[in-house]
């Protein structure tokens, strides 16, 4: 069965620090997104992909958060420098469109800022 | 402001007990909404639900929608402790998904 397949799992770094995440989409998800999860509540919607272009990015930090999806296939999510609120699972999840069938996630990648 | 709201925030039940969780929204142009089970883990997809007052099933889970009235219910029948997990709602238009908080399952032996 597909899968969203996201790199590292876990990541420990010092704040101050660049950290990056990778994720590859299900074959032929031309929507891509990037999550933000803290303990206890709902996934915040970081970056939104169509293809290689950003459709919502009006909640990422832009001061220190990028996102990028050159090819319109995988996509590395940065933050550069860290902080200590930035500890929370990232997301990765990805669907055939914007209106469904429904997102299906990565495995996370739990970033812990020290 | 697009928002969903989800309740109860937790719920501790014995197995074989039946629940309701609920979910409301109010979202600009709403297509659809979503419900997801998370356990440690990434959030797996239950069911997607566009249309009013019909019933979605998979085994002892169903779900429904009510355009009107602008909610959701998700139905957990003869609980078992592997439905203890964390239940996500998200409505969306054909731009963004807005997630709820979650309601939090504890289903004890």
């Amino acid at each position: 069965e597909a899968e969203v397949a996201q790199s590292p799992r876990y990541k420990i770094t010092e704040k101050s620090q660049a950290v990056a995440f990778w994720c590859d989409p299900i074959s032929g998800h031309a929507t891509l997104y990037w999550y933000r999860q803290i303990l206890g509540q709902g996934p915040e919607l970081l970056v939104q992909f169509q293809d290689e272009s950003v459709v919502d990015d009006s909640q990422l930090p832009k001061d220190r958060f990028s996102a990028e999806r050159l090819k319109g296939v995988d996509s590395t999510l940065k933050i550069q420098p860290a902080e200590l609120g930035d500890s929370a699972m990232y997301l990765c999840a990805s669907s055939l469109g914007t209106s469904g069938p429904g997102q299906y996630f990565g495995p996370g990648t739990r970033l812990t800022v020290t | 402001e697009d928002k969903v709201v989800q309740s109860p925030l937790s719920l501790v039940v014995h197995e074989g007990d039946t629940v309701t969780l609920n979910c409301s929204y109010e979202v600009t142009n709403f297509r659809s909404l979503l419900w997801y089970k998370q356990e440690k883990k990434a959030p797996t997809f239950l069911f997607m639900l566009t249309s009013s007052g019909i019933e979605k099933k998979s085994g002892r889970l169903s779900s429904i929608l009510d355009k009107k009235e602008l909610f959701s219910i998700l139905n957990i029948t003869a609980t078992q402790t592997g439905d203890s997990a964390i239940y996500l709602c998200a409505a969306g238009n054909n731009r963004k998904l807005i997630w709820g908080l979650g309601t939090s399952l504890a289903v004890n032996p």
